[in-house]
């Protein structure tokens, strides 16, 4: 069955720090994966957005990574400040599914001074 | 500039009891979809509506009904709550297409007794 894995132990970083969080996929051809931030109380906020065509992309701190050989991204904060600290879920969609998303647990990242 | 808005924001029903959860978006968006979320399970699709007028089962539909109602409204509704529907549920909405991303509500909290 399809499976998306991402950290599940909160990651805590220093602030200044890069953060590196992972998610890997099983059983599945994802053309696109997205990332969103989620704050406790309130719903998903989408980040950025990679196809499986591209390697790489950044906006702003953040850099995402998708590396369909070894079925895996990474999504990296660069500079890290307290108020980045929120859970950060990954979410896989094919071609042609209008959107559909398949969403991975999350890991909850905790930025400290 | 409100985007998605779900109400109630919270809700106790008692076990065989219905309710209806009620999504609206403001960004003329085409698609619309339902999610619940649950520890250790992450978001899962209960169903969506890639445009007005129709309407498509997700990955955990059984139990639920929706209504598209109009361009701009989706409902949730569960006939007959059972208690393994206890969960945080969140309506979403995004432009039709593979690449789009999704904007989300802050939820509905619901807990069945």
């Amino acid at each position: 069955s399809q499976k998306i894995e991402q950290n599940s132990e909160a990651l805590n970083i220093q602030e200044g720090k890069t953060a590196t969080l992972t998610c890997n996929y099983t059983n599945y051809s994802p053309a696109y994966l997205q990332w969103y931030r989620q704050d406790p109380g309130r719903g998903p906020v989408f980040l950025l957005l990679i196809r499986e065509n591209e390697k790489e992309k950044r906006k702003e701190r953040l850099k995402v990574t998708f590396d369909t050989t070894l079925k895996q991204s990474l999504f990296h904060i660069t500079a890290s400040q307290p108020a980045d600290s929120a859970t950060y879920l990954c979410a896989l969609s094919h071609t042609g599914t209008a959107s559909k998303l398949t969403f991975g647990t999350g890991t909850r990242l905790q930025v400290t001074l | 500039n409100a985007g998605v808005t779900q109400t109630p924001k919270f809700q106790v029903l008692k076990t065989g009891q219905s309710m209806t959860l009620q999504c609206a978006q403001d960004m003329n968006h085409n698609s619309m979809y339902w999610y619940r979320q649950d520890p250790g399970m992450g978001l899962r699709l209960i169903y969506y509506s890639a445009s007005e007028g129709t309407t498509d089962k997700g990955e955990v539909p059984n139990g639920y009904n929706v209504s598209r109602l109009n361009k701009r409204e989706f409902s949730l509704r569960l006939e007959s709550a059972a208690p393994s529907q206890t969960s945080v549920y969140f309506c979403a909405s995004s432009e039709w297409g593979d690449v789009q991303p999704q904007h989300f509500g802050d939820g509905t909290r619901l807990s069945i007794l």
